[in-house]
């Protein structure tokens, strides 16, 4: 049970290039999420899904975009990156009900040059 | 909208001390409220939840957290720290009108032999 994997676990871009992380997760999850964590400012989510086909705007959206065609997966894309986007990049999923806790996957390590 | 606070950037203590670090949250109707620590270079790990009705809540690896209502806090204590402790500590909410999971800016935790 591999719970919750993120790819790739670093890269390094150019500005301007693009590119799309690919969270999957295999515990049948309605729920995912993309957060970053920056220093001093904790975690910020980007977007989110409630539910395969959905997607929604958290408190950062702006320069990114998702997808959620199949149930197990989210995706996050940059379509030109800038060097404010370097960061790490957290995918999560949890189950449906407001007390249902998130599991998280180990990070992707963005830089932007 | 929902949200929490963590006053404290670190909180510093001895091994085997009482620990404490404090979480406040703004939240209409219900909180559904959550710990999470982050080891160095992991992901986020789920700790505890609020359960509604109990106001003292135990958890993983020995924390607990305790419900306040009336001082609107959530703060997560452990009895007796230890070394292996140190990490960082993040405090969560849902909200409860978009399904958000708002995280709160972290609180780093050293714990001093």
């Amino acid at each position: 049970n591999a719970g919750v994997t993120q790819t790739p676990k670093f890269r390094v871009l150019k500005t301007g290039q693009s590119m799309t992380l690919l969270c999957a997760q295999d515990m049948n999850h309605e729920y995912m999420y993309w957060y970053r964590q920056d220093p001093g400012m904790g975690l910020r989510l980007i977007h989110y899904s409630v539910g395969e086909g959905t997607t929604a705007k958290g408190e950062v959206p702006d320069g990114y975009n998702v997808s959620r065609l199949k149930k197990q997966n989210f995706l996050l894309g940059l379509e030109s990156a800038a060097p404010s986007q370097t960061s790490v990049y957290f995918c999560a999923s949890g189950g449906v009900g407001r007390n249902t806790e998130a599991f998280f996957g180990q990070g992707t390590r963005l830089t932007v040059v | 909208a929902q949200s929490v606070a963590q006053p404290e950037d670190q909180v510093n203590v001895a091994e085997g001390n009482p620990l404490t670090v404090k979480c406040t949250y703004s939240v209409s109707g219900n909180p559904y409220l959550f710990w999470y620590v982050q080891y160095p270079n992991r992901g986020l790990q789920f700790l505890l939840k609020y359960i509604t009705g109990d106001n003292l809540v135990k958890g993983s690896y020995g924390f607990e957290a305790e419900f306040n209502k009336s001082q609107t806090s959530f703060h997560l204590k452990k009895p007796s720290a230890l070394v292996s402790d140190s990490a960082l500590y993040f405090c969560a909410v849902r909200d409860y009108n978009t399904d958000k999971l708002i995280f709160g800016t972290g609180t780093r935790l050293q714990v001093f032999p």
